[in-house]
């Protein structure tokens, strides 16, 4: 069945570095894949998303990128802030008109001031 | 404008009992999908509905049901409850077939 892996589990980094998470999915049909934040107590929030037909997307801090023929997808951090610590989910949708997301594990981002 | 608005926030039940949690979308949208998320857990499918219509299921038994109402507000039904079902239980909205979903703050669930 449809399935997605991410790693790392937890991540610490110091103020002003960068962060890298790596997602791998199973299913080639996948043609949606979100980033989400969560924080303590709450939903999670999307904060950048990407589609098949794209490699690579950026928003200011935030990138993601895609690779199709390898089945992974990454959220690259940027100058990272002390409100960027959460956790991190991603996610696939199938394709074939199926409507769900399938999450990944999570990764809990901690940034050292 | 109101994003996703989930009720109540916090909620205890007695295994066995029946619960039944709120959702109300995003402006503008007419699909809702719920999802289950134990604790250090992603969330988890449970179904989605539109046009009324439970339109996919997840891997989740029959003590978990739905409902939409014409005002695209839905329902998420957990009879029968067992210890396993303490979870946070988030709604998600969206337009149509598009992919792009906005989650609630959830409703967290506890069994006793």
């Amino acid at each position: 069945g449809e399935n997605v892996e991410q790693h790392p589990s937890t991540l610490s980094v110091q103020e002003g570095d960068s962060a890298v998470i790596k997602c791998t999915y199973s299913d080639s049909a996948s043609n949606y894949f979100p980033w989400y934040k969560q924080e303590l107590g709450k939903g999670p929030q999307l904060i950048i998303d990407i589609r098949s037909n794209v490699g690579e997307k950026k928003d200011q801090r935030i990138a993601v990128t895609l690779n199709k023929t390898a089945k992974h997808f990454s959220l690259h951090i940027t100058e990272t802030q002390p409100e960027d610590s959460a956790v991190y989910f991603c996610a696939a949708r199938l394709g074939g008109g199926a409507q769900k997301l399938v999450f990944g594990q999570g990764t809990r981002l901690t940034i050292n001031p | 404008d109101a994003g996703v608005t989930q009720s109540p926030t916090h909620l205890i039940k007695t295994r066995g009992q029946q619960v039944t949690l709120r959702c109300s979308p995003k402006s503008g949208h007419d699909t809702v999908s719920w999802y289950q998320q134990a604790l250090g857990q992603g969330p988890q499918f449970i179904f989605q509905y539109y046009e009324e219509e439970e339109r996919q299921r997840g891997n989740f038994p029959d003590r978990f049901s739905g409902h939409q109402f014409p005002n695209y507000s839905s329902e998420l039904n957990v009879n029968a409850l067992l210890l396993g079902d303490s979870a946070l239980y988030l709604c998600a909205s969206s337009w149509g077939d598009s992919s792009v979903a906005f989650f609630g703050q959830g409703t967290r669930l506890t069994v006793v």
